[in-house]
């Protein structure tokens, strides 16, 4: 059972660098969606995808894009990383909201350090 | 919007005995989920508990228990005979399954408990 795999699982940045962050999920989950967490803040969405083609702004999305060529994965993208992207970042999927058993399942997070 | 809030950033229990984790939350909907997700040191967040809105019986999860109050908004999670693997972060989380726009989905997370386990 795999599940989310997330990677990588540490990463530091230099200001202006780009990187991806990968997720992948097994369990033909139509719902995924990128958050971020900071102290004292919970977690944060940035963005979602309801299915393979379509993704949609969170409540944070600036500085990262997302695409979803696939059912199974949903990368992040930061263009330019700035140091106020330092977080830690969690890529999670679920069945379509409105249904029943709709927790989110998450990867293991990725720890960013933008310097 | 959703808010969720947990007012106790810290708390500790001693092993085998029973703690609560409080949980508030804002909403005008009727309709919708609540979720307990522990994270430990690890960061692996693990779904611990969850309660559908419209199911008036508190879940149960063999330790872990809810006191689900829908009038007064409030969602606290109890653990009786607490282990050392217990020792977390607990995050309170809402999830609507009406919300459109920026909020589709949207898992809306308090601000974390962290509980000590003391042996």
């Amino acid at each position: 059972n795999a599940g989310v795999t997330q990677t990588p699982k540490f990463q530091v940045l230099k200001t202006g660098q780009s990187m991806t962050l990968q997720c992948a999920q097994d369990m033909n989950h139509e719902y995924m969606s990128w958050y971020r967490q900071d102290p004292g803040m919970g977690l944060r969405l940035i963005h979602y995808s309801v299915g393979a083609g379509i993704t949609d702004q969170g409540e944070v999305p600036n500085g990262y894009n997302v695409s979803r060529s696939t059912t199974e994965d949903f990368p992040l993208r930061l263009l330019s990383a700035a140091p106020s992207q330092t977080s830690v970042y969690f890529c999670a999927s679920s069945l379509t909201p409105g249904q029943m058993n709709t927790e989110a399942f998450f990867g293991q997070g990725t720890r960013l350090t933008v310097v | 919007a959703q808010t969720v809030t947990q007012s106790q950033p810290e708390m500790s229990v001693q092993e085998a005995e029973t703690v609560t984790l409080s949980c508030t939350y804002d909403t005008s909907e009727s309709d919708y989920y609540l979720f307990w997700y522990k994270q430990p040191p690890s960061r692996q967040m693990i779904l611990v508990i969850r309660q559908e809105a419209y199911k008036q019986q508190n879940a149960t999860e063999n330790r872990f228990s809810v006191n689900f109050q829908k009038a007064a908004k409030s969602f606290s999670l109890k653990i009786s005979d607490s282990q050392l693997g217990d020792a977390a972060m607990y995050f309170c989380a809402y999830r609507s399954p009406n919300a459109g726009g920026t909020s589709y989905g949207k898992l809306t997370f308090g601000q974390g408990t962290i509980l000590t386990v003391h042996p």
